[in-house]
Formats: structure tokens, sequence, C-alpha cells
């Protein structure tokens, strides 16, 4: 079955990195695109960034942009987001998402920008 | 650019159906037929019920369906359970600059 384990969340001081990984199993990592979207205590969803099936294409929030990186490395079967200058505005739980990707050929699966697996979550603490 | 507009409450009786909007704009429910639903229960990931603005995924009851007019996209639950109870959020693929947007969600109650 597809499963999503988010890793990397805790406690950090303003200004500061982080890096979250998401380790995927279940289903083939390289035929897919996938994303972050993060949720902040008590609110709702916010799409914060995907990339397409090889990582030739990432797609960010207006909010992330200049400040995030997400990668993957389908060798490891592994999403990451690379969180630069954080601010208590980022603390959240960062989910990662499976893209839909319901039109497929034999090596790739098209975007579909709906999410059907997501992962349970890591939570990040933006605070000094 | 700004969420998709939702409201922030909707509640029903078992056995009752509900509907829930979400509007956005021309440059994203209005455009692309991309509009999904997720349904979240406290202290768990968001579950996908409606994909396409109108399809189920497998395993989704055919009690909740989905539906689009100009800018604005519903999502209706009929013969409301218990079980129902969550949030629910809207999603909209919002074109090659904002990519996303999501609606600021909306909690059910099930009377």
């Amino acid at each position: 079955q597809v499963q999503l384990v988010e890793s990397g969340g805790g406690v950090v001081q303003p200004g500061r990195s982080l890096r979250l990984s998401c380790a995927a199993s279940g289903f083939i990592f390289s035929n897919y695109g996938i994303h972050w979207v993060r949720q902040a205590p008590g609110k709702g969803l916010e799409w914060v960034a995907g990339v397409s099936y090889d990582g030739s294409d990432k797609y960010y929030a207006d909010s992330v942009k200049g400040r995030f990186t997400i990668s993957r490395d389908n060798s490891k079967n592994t999403l990451y987001l690379q969180m630069n200058s954080l601010s208590a505005e980022d603390t959240a739980v960062f989910y990662c998402a499976k893209d839909s990707g319901r039109y497929c050929t034999s090596t790739s699966c098209s975007r579909s920008w709906d999410f059907d697996y997501w992962g349970q979550g890591t939570l990040v603490t933006v605070s000094s | 650019q700004s969420a998709l507009t939702q409201p922030a409450s909707v509640s029903g009786s078992p056995g009752q159906s509900i509907t829930i909007s979400c509007t956005g704009t021309s440059s994203d429910v209005g455009t692309y037929n991309l509009v999904s639903w997720y349904q979240q229960h406290p202290g768990k990931a968001p579950k996908l019920m409606i994909f396409e603005v109108g399809k189920r995924p497998s395993g989704v009851s055919n009690r909740f369906s989905g539906s689009k007019s100009g800018n604005t996209a519903s999502l209706t639950i009929s013969g409301l359970q218990a079980e129902d109870e969550a949030d629910y959020y809207c999603c909209s693929f919002a074109g090659s600059s904002t990519f996303v947007l999501f609606g600021g969600g909306t909690k059910l109650t099930v009377l």
C-alpha cells in the first residue's frame, strides 16, 4: 500500500534553516509528481510546493518562493523540502502529498493537481 | 492570489443533505475543471473525496458528489452520517503562476 512518511520537523529559531524529508513506498515514486502542503495550528491547508516526476519542474507558492527549495531523489524514493529564513509564520504541520497523476505513459504520469495520498505530517515550530 | 472562499461552518441532521460552496475566480475555479475536495478529521491527514469537479476516487461513498457553475464549485453530501462530521477543503488548480489554491475550510457538524 502507498505510504508517505515525513520526518525532519522540530523546533527551530527564526532565521534558521530546516530540511524535511518524505520517504515514499508502495508505488513507482519516479513516475509521479509530489507536493508539500502545510497547515498552521488551527488553520486551513496551504499548498507550499510541488515537483514533477523527474525533478525537472518545480513549483512554489509565493509565500515561500526564494526561501524554500523542493527536490527529490528517485534512487531513494524520497522527497525533500529545504526551508531557509524561517519565520513564525512558517509554523505548521507539513504534509507530503502524492499527485494523483491519473494519465500515465509507461514512464511518467501527468500532473493532475489533486492529491490522492498524504503522509501523517511533521510539525515545524519556529520560535525563539 | 487569495484563497478560495468557503463558508466557515455548515450543519445538518442525520439523513439530510448539505452543500458546501467554494467560490473562486475566472483564474482558477472558473477556468479549470481541476477542483478537488478533501475531508479532514481532527488530528488526521486530509483525504481526497472528489477530483476533477465531480469524480469520486474508488472507495469514496456515492453520498458525496461535486459540481461546478461558473466560478463556484460545490460539494454535496447526501444522507448525512455522524462519521461525516469533519472539516472539508476545496482546492483548485490556478494556472502556471499560482498553481494551487485551497479554500479556507468548512466545519461540518452533524446535529
